[in-house]
């Protein structure tokens, strides 16, 4: 089944502990995103790639890091999370950078900062 | 600046009833259109989306939109709504040129009354 898994889908951390977050996809995409999503604020995107080892920030990428060593796979981590993280975050992948390919998103993660 | 309004943030209909739900934009040229929904706990899906052509889209589980450009707007529509419609629904535009990029609205929260 062609999907975005992402792990794991909860997690309560506390100030300052690393974090990674996993995205993986099985349908050969080029094009991932990640995305947080806040009350009252939609989706924001955090950073995205659109190939191996070519990434780029989105609007919101302060505290976060990505890396893109794989195709299928694009974690993304809090060197030192902040109670202003806490959040739902989404994965998301399309088969290229073009607009008009439909993006999946995978199920989301919600992460509580203390 | 572009933007995507979503001015109804809670819709409450009854089950059988018709629903629109609004969505305006502000961008450079006419973006792609897309409408996104996110049941509870899971990640969003999309129902629907314009390139261009007809005005009038139709989508999964029902679903259209109707493009209108001289009111920068984009909305959705059932004629009847059913108890599984209840989620988030959001409305997103994207560049038809140049980086990809989404630009969700901040979502409209549907609730169904049996």
């Amino acid at each position: 089944e062609a999907q975005v898994t992402q792990n794991p889908r909860y997690l309560i951390t506390v100030t300052g502990k690393k974090l990674t977050v996993t995205c993986s996809q099985n349908m050969n995409h080029e094009y991932m995103s990640w995305y947080r999503q806040d009350p009252g604020l939609g989706l924001r995107q955090i950073y995205y790639s659109m190939n191996v080892e070519v990434t780029d920030k989105g609007d919101v990428p302060e505290g976060y890091k990505v890396s893109r060593k794989e195709k299928r796979n694009f974690p993304l981590i809090l060197e030192s999370p902040s109670p202003n993280q806490t959040s739902l975050y989404f994965c998301a992948s399309s088969f290229s950078t073009s607009s008009t390919d439909t993006q999946y998103f995978g199920p989301g993660t919600r992460l509580t900062v203390l | 600046a572009q933007s995507v309004t979503q001015p109804d943030i809670h819709i409450t209909v009854s089950e059988g009833a018709s629903l629109e739900l609004r969505c305006n934009y502000s961008y450079g040229a006419t973006p792609y259109l897309f409408w996104y929904v996110q049941s509870p706990g899971q990640g969003l899906q999309l129902l629907l989306k314009y390139f261009s052509g007809d005005t009038l889209v139709q989508g999964i589980k029902g679903f259209e939109a109707e493009f209108k450009r001289s009111q920068s707007s984009f909305n959705l529509r059932k004629p009847s709504v059913h108890w599984s419609d209840a989620a988030e629904y959001f409305c997103a535009v994207a560049p038809t040129s140049g980086t990809y990029k989404y630009i969700f609205g901040t979502g409209t929260r549907l609730k169904v009354l049996a």
